[in-house]
């Protein structure tokens, strides 16, 4: 079955710095991969989105790459800010049928 | 901005009750989800629907139902809970029909101890 992961299940970074966070798909039919942010007793959140033809997506202060050969996606936060603390999950979207979430990173920013 | 609200932020349920969750969007969203979220798992599609009376299982069904009587309220049964359905429960919606699916609005989530 489709196995969405990321690589690592916690993340510490300086205040300031970027923050990269990952998530592998095995799927290739995948159209559609969406980032989200889940703050401390809140539902999750949108942040940006990728379509499959894409490679690349820049919202504000974010980015998410999209590598198709080796099936792996990035979230890049720039100058990360104690606001951005937060579990970050990928999920892959191809119909109603085809959801797959990530288990999720716990970012914490640092002071 | 969407809302999407879910009836209880915190509920304690004992083993064999019949469980109710509440699920209101007030966007006219045609897809609404129930998702159950746990540590390490991520989160596991339960049930969705993409229209009034409409529904279709998810990846882990077993021990639930859904009603879809109302397009902007999705309910979420729990026939007999059972102590492993102790989880955060989110509910979530979206726009799009059954083709390619927009983002998801999420609830808050309810979390679910039976006991």
């Amino acid at each position: 079955g489709e196995n969405v992961g990321l690589h690592l299940p916690t993340l510490s970074v300086q205040e300031g710095d970027n923050s990269i966070i990952n998530c592998a798909y095995s799927n290739s039919a995948s159209d559609y991969f969406i980032w989200y942010k889940q703050e401390s007793g809140k539902g999750p959140q949108f942040i940006i989105d990728i379509r499959s033809n894409m490679d690349k997506r820049q919202g504000q202060r974010v980015t998410v790459l999209l590598n198709k050969t080796v099936k792996h996606l990035s979230l890049q936060i720039a100058a990360t800010q104690p606001g951005d603390s937060a579990v970050y999950f990928c999920e892959r979207a191809g119909s109603a049928r085809q959801l797959t979430f990530g288990s999720g990173t716990q970012l914490t920013v640092l002071p | 901005d969407v809302k999407v609200t879910q009836s209880s932020r915190y509920l304690v349920k004992r083993t064999g009750e019949k469980v109710f969750l509440e699920c209101v969007q007030d966007m006219d969203h045609e897809n609404m989800f129930w998702y159950r979220q746990d540590p390490g798992l991520g989160l596991r599609l339960i049930y969705f629907s993409y229209d009034v009376k409409m529904k279709e299982k998810g990846d882990i069904p077993e021990g639930y139902s859904v009603s879809r009587e109302k397009k902007e309220r999705f309910s979420l049964i729990l026939e007999s809970a059972s102590t492993n359905q102790t989880s955060m429960y989110l509910c979530a919606s979206t726009l799009r029909g059954r083709g390619l699916l927009h983002e998801q609005y999420f609830g808050p989530g309810t979390r679910l101890t039976v006991t």
